[in-house]
């Protein structure tokens, strides 16, 4: 079970590209979420999604998009990257329904520069 | 406005005990998280707390009190892969989490 894939690993992108960060989980969970971390700032949320077909926004979404056609795919776009979207991203996913703590699980990040 | 407030830094010995911090005032309490995040790594699930009280597992525990808006994370024996940071989030009445900025913890022999 490889539970949250993130592609690609790292990316140096020029700035006004657009970009495409994906995200794959193959353990059924119904939410998932994209997070920026910064240097001295905790994870921040961009968007999420409670279940397929779904999305909602986090507290930084302005740049950014998302879709979630499926359940195990969660795909975040820069329409046009600049500079300040140079950070790590995380996916995660939970089961939120199934009762419990609803504990979030992440993928290995995405480290992108944008120039 | 949402905050939580941990320490920015902490050294510990080998083999000690070391107790990592939370404060947090949020709109809503549904629950706290301590997670793991070595260097360069994801973050990892290690504690979570919704009721006051000690919740004790293996080397790890963490404590919360709600009318406080706290919790510590406490490690013992500690360890040189104990290195790491270690983030507290709440969720708040909204479900989403909301995170610390994380305490960087270094082991030294």
């Amino acid at each position: 079970i490889a539970g949250i894939t993130q592609a690609p690993t790292s990316q140096i992108l020029a700035a006004g590209r657009r970009m495409t960060l994906r995200c794959t989980q193959d353990m059924r969970h119904n939410a998932m979420y994209w997070y920026r971390q910064d240097l001295g700032l905790g994870l921040r949320l961009i968007h999420y999604s409670n279940t397929a077909g779904t999305t909602g926004k986090g507290e930084v979404p302005d740049g950014y998009s998302v879709s979630r056609a499926n359940t195990d795919d969660f795909p975040l776009t820069l329409a046009s990257a600049v500079p300040s979207q140079t950070s790590v991203y995380f996916c995660a996913s939970s089961d939120s329904l199934a009762g419990g703590p609803d504990t979030q699980y992440f993928g290995p990040g995405t480290r992108l520069t944008v120039l | 406005g949402q905050n939580i407030d941990q320490p920015t830094e902490m050294t510990a010995t080998e083999g000690a005990i070391v107790q990592i911090n939370c404060t947090y005032q949020t709109s809503g309490f549904n629950g706290l998280f301590w997670y793991q995040q070595h260097a360069g790594e994801a973050p990892t699930f290690l504690s979570y707390n919704v009721l006051d009280g000690l919740e004790e597992k293996g080397r790890f525990s963490s404590f919360l009190s709600r009318s406080k808006g706290y919790s510590y994370l406490l490690l013992k024996e500690l360890q040189m892969k104990d290195s790491a940071s270690y983030l507290c989030a709440v969720l708040d009445s909204n479900y989403q989490l909301i995170w610390g900025a994380g305490t960087k913890l270094i082991i030294k022999p």
